[in-house]
């Protein structure tokens, strides 16, 4: 079965540093997400991407985010200068189409802590 | 704004029981879209059923299903002839149309042998 891949499993980096989570949707997929999972915390959402541009994003989703999706195969989440509350779960998300019978396939997430 | 409630944080029972775990939801809307994912401690989402909340029918995947009532907004899963593999955090989810997902703040199942 057709899965999406993220890459690294667990990141550990230093506070103020950039970071840049990397995600491989299903190939025929057309919709991306990212979301994230503070330890303990329900799954909040960060952003859409469709088209090669962003379709909503949340309130989480400050200036210090960026998404990317630089060779029609990755879907990247950078963080620009990361904070203590940055560490969390992230996952990227893909699907074909939005209706429910399209639903989204997650990845494994990757563990990102900030120190 | 839409919202996703569930009021169980924990929930345990022993191994081969049935049990239901809880979920209402708030929206103005008609047309929308109910998930089940379960979150084993590998920490990856898995879909584990889905509801169109337009099919009056509940959603049935082997051993889980749903008991959708529309006009009280509630969503249960119920589990039956329950697993050591089924040990895992549950979360009902929310969707309209090409929206994002809403999460509950999840219940964590243990299943004891």
């Amino acid at each position: 079965e057709p899965e999406v891949t993220q890459t690294p499993s667990h990141q550990v980096t230093q506070m103020g540093q950039e970071v840049i989570l990397r995600c491989v949707p299903i190939s025929n997929h057309l919709y991306f997400y990212w979301y994230r999972q503070i330890l303990g915390q329900k799954v909040e959402f960060l952003v859409s991407f469709y088209n090669n541009e962003i379709s909503e994003k949340s309130e989480i989703f400050d200036d210090q985010f960026s998404v990317e999706r630089p060779d029609g195969s990755n879907f990247t989440l950078k963080i620009r200068s990361t904070k203590l509350e940055d560490s969390a779960m992230y996952f990227c998300a893909s699907s074909l189409q939005t209706g429910a019978n399209y639903g989204y396939t997650f990845g494994s997430g990757t563990r990102l802590t900030v120190v | 704004a839409q919202t996703v409630t569930q009021s169980q944080p924990e929930m345990s029972v022993q191994e081969a029981e049935t049990v239901t775990l809880s979920c209402t939801y708030d929206t103005s809307e008609n047309n929308y879209y109910l998930f089940w994912y379960k979150q084993p401690p590998s920490r990856q989402m898995i879909l584990v059923i889905r509801q169109e909340a337009y099919k009056q029918q509940n959603a049935t995947e082997n051993r889980f299903s749903v008991n959708f009532q529309k006009a009280a907004k509630s969503f249960s899963l119920k589990i039956s002839d329950s697993q050591l593999g089924d040990t895992a955090m549950y979360f009902c989810a929310f969707r309209q149309g090409a929206q994002k997902l809403v999460f509950g703040q999840g219940t964590r199942l243990t299943i004891n042998p």
